[in-house]
């Protein structure tokens, strides 16, 4: 029972540099989030999906771009990376959202991300 | 507009005393609530969630949460701390019909001491 997997866990990037955060889970759950934790913070939402082919931007999405071809996949992109997305980015998933607020997320492990 | 307060954000108790985490939430409408926790170099783990059910949430690993309306506070409570609660916990509502999105506050990390 995997759960939600991210992978890489760490990597380093120079500025300017772009990849893609993986995000997958086996739950067929249809919600799916992607977050950033900075330091002494709580997470922030960047982007989320609400199913497959449909995303929607979270409070701060600027600098990344995210697409859901599948109901398991959830990939994170940064396209030319820059000091101020050095974060630890977190993926989760849900059951449900609007209209049944009451379901938890399920979190991956993390992606720890610093640029140099 | 839905948020949370964590008005603690560190606490530190020895070993086998309660453990008392401070949470106030401000929602125009009837909130789900949660406590989540973050081990060092780990994801979240959900704690317990209160959805409007019972007012008294118990959750894994021996902690509760009570739901006060009247004073708008969700604290997380544990009658005796053990070292490997040690983490950080954060206090969270669910923002209304916006797509199941989490509105976090801002954690409180815990220590226990021996």
């Amino acid at each position: 029972n995997a759960g939600v997997t991210q992978t890489p866990k760490f990597r380093i990037l120079k500025i300017g540099q772009s990849m893609t955060l993986q995000c997958a889970q086996d739950m067929n759950h249809n919600y799916m989030y992607w977050y950033r934790q900075d330091p002494g913070m709580g997470l922030k939402l960047i982007y989320y999906s609400v199913g497959a082919g449909i995303t929607d931007k979270g409070e701060v999405p600027n600098g990344y771009n995210v697409s859901r071809s599948t109901t398991e996949d959830f990939p994170l992109r940064l396209e030319l990376a820059a000091p101020s997305q050095t974060s630890v980015y977190f993926c989760a998933s849900s059951h449900a959202g609007q209209g049944t607020s009451n379901q938890p997320q399920h979190f991956g492990d993390g992606t720890r991300l610093s640029i140099l | 507009a839905q948020s949370v307060t964590q008005l603690d954000s560190h606490v530190s108790v020895s070993e086998g005393t309660p453990v008392l985490l401070r949470c106030n939430y401000s929602s125009s409408y009837s909130p789900s609530l949660f406590w989540y926790v973050q081990h060092p170099n780990k994801g979240l783990q959900l704690l317990l969630k209160y959805t409007s059910a019972a007012t008294l949430v118990k959750g894994i690993n021996g902690f509760e949460a009570e739901f006060k309306k009247s004073e708008t506070s969700f604290h997380l409570t544990k009658p005796s701390a053990h070292m490997s609660d040690a983490a950080e916990y954060f206090c969270v509502v669910t923002a209304y019909n916006q797509g199941g999105k989490l509105i976090f506050g801002q954690g409180t990390e815990l220590s226990v001491k021996p």
